[in-house]
């Protein structure tokens, strides 16, 4: 059972080049998510996906984009890509339930230059 | 805007000790609180959740309370194990139907000596 997927594992890139991270779950869930995680910052939300179709904001948007390409996909589009945007990337699902429990893959490295 | 403080951001136990990570949050009108463990390199498991009309859960040797009212979350590990050693992080929802839209903290860095 495969859950979260996340690709690519690690990535360098230089100031300026754009880049996807592809995201896929396996689970059925209606919800996926973006989030980044730096040192002493915790996770922070960027972009969530509640059902296919919609997109929304979360905490740090700028410089990103998204796409629900499908229930199963939720990609994360860096167009110009930043220093400030090194950081580990963490895409999640979960149910739209009470109290169900969130998924997270295991995480992509990405280092601008 | 909420805010979720972990302290400490490290601890260092003796396997064996029960210990306690501690969690606030600063606006208390949340919907649930979770706790999760994250490995070096790895990405977060779900240890428990806490839906706010709920004052604790249990799973195993873990223990998670919530007192909303003082605006803080426990996780108490009992009998603790290097096999516990992880960082813990708590995290905030404050929407019914989105339990994924989280506001996390720094996390707690555990490490547990045999």
């Amino acid at each position: 059972n495969a859950g979260v997927t996340q690709t690519p594992k690690f990535q360098v890139l230089k100031t300026g080049q754009s880049m996807t991270l592809q995201c896929a779950q396996d689970m059925n869930h209606n919800s996926m998510y973006w989030y980044r995680q730096d040192p002493g910052m915790g996770l922070r939300l960027i972009y969530y996906s509640a059902s296919e179709g919609t997109t929304d904001k979360g905490e740090v948007p700028n410089g990103y984009n998204v796409s629900r390409l499908n229930k199963r996909e939720f990609s994360l589009r860096l167009e110009s890509a930043a220093p400030s945007q090194t950081s580990v990337y963490f895409c999640a699902s979960s149910e739209v339930r009470v109290g169900n429990t969130i998924y997270f893959g295991e995480g992509s490295w990405l280092t601008v230059v | 805007k909420q805010e979720v403080t972990q302290i400490p951001a490290a601890l260092s136990v003796p396997e064996g000790e029960n210990l306690v990570l501690n969690c606030s949050f600063t606006d208390s009108a949340i919907y649930n609180l979770q706790w999760f463990r994250q490995d070096p390199g790895k990405g977060l498991t779900s240890l428990l959740l806490i839906q706010s009309s709920q004052r604790e859960q249990t799973s195993g040797r873990l223990n998670a309370s919530l007192d909303k009212s003082s605006g803080r979350s426990t996780l108490y590990i009992a009998a603790s194990q290097p096999g516990d050693s992880a960082t813990y992080l708590c995290a905030a929802s404050h929407l019914y139907n989105q339990g994924g839209k989280l506001i996390f903290g720094q996390g707690t860095e555990l490490s547990v000596k045999p």
